[in-house]
This record gives C-alpha cells, sequence and structure tokens, in this order.
C-alpha cells in the first residue's frame, strides 16, 4: 500500500510553545489529509480535513486558531499546535486519502503518529 | 454523527477463526474500512467495502450489508501477531468515524 510519513514521531515540548507536526504522502498524491487524535485507550477522533490550496475543515469543538493547519502541496499537511497545554497531550495522526486509485479502490492510509507530551 | 458499535473484546486461539461485528448510524455514507492497531502505533489499512458483499483478501475477509448497516471482519488462521485492535470506520465523504475498536486477543 501507499505510504505515509510523519515528523517527528514523539516530541516533548513546554507549556506556552507551540510544535509543529508534518505530514508526507511519500509515493502518491493526496489533495486531501486528515488530521485525528487519539488519547489512551480511547478512538481516533477526527480533528479537521486538510484541503490542498484551500482552508481546513474542522470538525466541532475543534478550535482552528489553536490547531493551524497548512495544506501546502500534495505531498505535504502540517499541523501546528499553538501555545500547546498539558491538556494537548496526545498521538496525533494524520492519513491522506490516495486519488489516483479513485473509485472501489479507495483508500486511505495512516502515518505512523505523532506522540507529544506537554511538560 | 455516527454511531458505531463492536464488541470491545475478543479471544481466541491461534489457528482459529473470528468474526467481528459491526454495527453503524451514519447519516451519509460512502464506504466502510477496516484498520488494524497494535498498541501504541497508528492504524493499518486491513479493508475497503462501498458494496454489499464479501471482500477477500488473503486471511482477512470483510462483509457488507449497507441496508442493513453491518459489517463484520472475518479473520482466519489466526496468528498470535493478529493480537490487536480491530477498527471498523464508516466514511462520509470519506471523512471516517471510528468506533472504540475490538481488542483480539491470540492465545497459543
Amino acid at each position: 500500500g501507499a505510504v505515509v510519513s510523519q515528523h517527528p514521531s514523539r516530541v516533548i515540548c513546554k507549556s506556552g510553545t507551540s510544535v509543529k507536526i508534518e505530514c508526507r504522502s511519500l509515493d502518491f498524491q493526496a489533495t486531501t489529509m486528515f488530521w485525528y487524535r487519539q488519547f489512551p485507550k480511547q478512538s481516533l477522533m477526527l480533528m479537521a480535513t486538510s484541503n490542498e490550496g484551500s482552508k481546513a475543515t474542522y470538525e466541532q469543538g475543534v478550535e482552528k486558531d489553536k490547531f493551524l493547519i497548512n495544506h501546502a502541496s500534495l505531498t505535504l499537511s502540517t499541523l501546528t499546535v499553538t501555545s500547546a497545554h498539558p491538556e494537548d497531550s496526545s498521538f496525533y495522526i494524520c492519513s491522506a486519502r490516495d486519488l489516483v486509485s479513485g473509485g472501489a479502490e479507495d483508500t486511505q492510509y495512516f502515518g505512523p503518529g505523532t506522540r507529544l507530551t506537554v511538560l | 454523527g455516527q454511531n458505531i458499535d463492536q464488541p470491545t473484546e475478543m479471544t481466541a486461539t491461534e489457528g482459529a477463526i473470528v468474526q467481528i461485528n459491526c454495527t453503524y448510524q451514519t447519516s451519509g455514507f460512502n464506504g466502510l474500512f477496516w484498520y488494524q492497531q497494535h498498541a501504541g502505533e497508528a492504524p493499518t489499512f486491513l479493508s475497503y467495502n462501498v458494496l454489499d458483499g464479501l471482500e477477500e483478501k488473503g486471511r482477512f475477509s470483510s462483509f457488507l450489508s449497507r441496508s442493513k448497516g453491518y459489517s463484520y471482519l472475518l479473520l482466519k488462521e489466526l496468528q498470535m501477531k493478529d493480537s490487536a485492535s480491530y477498527l471498523c470506520a464508516p466514511a462520509n465523504d470519506y471523512k471516517l468515524s471510528f468506533g472504540a475498536g475490538t481488542t483480539v486477543t491470540v492465545r497459543a
């Protein structure tokens, strides 16, 4: 299957700082990427849909000014957690939609995730 | 919104077959995904059903009935490495909703 990478895999930061997470589709172009968050022993929760060349669409309850998303190219989306606080500590995972396959084979592939710890 | 229901836990022995059922209620639907997730890792794609019926891929098969809002994932010839959480994820406009997942434990 297609490969999606995330960087960094782990990050520890101080409260009040900002953290940028990159999501890249390595062998396909992804006009749409998705950002999820997963707290321990809970299900993945969709945070936002990232569309190349346009503004991201945020799910209800997700602050767009706190979680800044930029999808500047067909292979890269970034999520910036601004003024991070301990309650933002979580596992952040991106997925990318492989449009080349399309139709019945339309598939979303996940990156390996980024574990954020805010002290 | 989406309501997704699947069993919390299942246990089976190595070499056996396990079927994980999933029922869902969605405001829109354009397919259902199954993912495998090991602890501390991101989900790995297993299958995608958009039409009714059974899709077979090696040891894993997935079934969908859109009229019943029902899907199942069938794992055959279980191996120890299959111990993981299995996530049923219906898609609405290609946005996935995840239930809590089913933790499968494979015993020797």
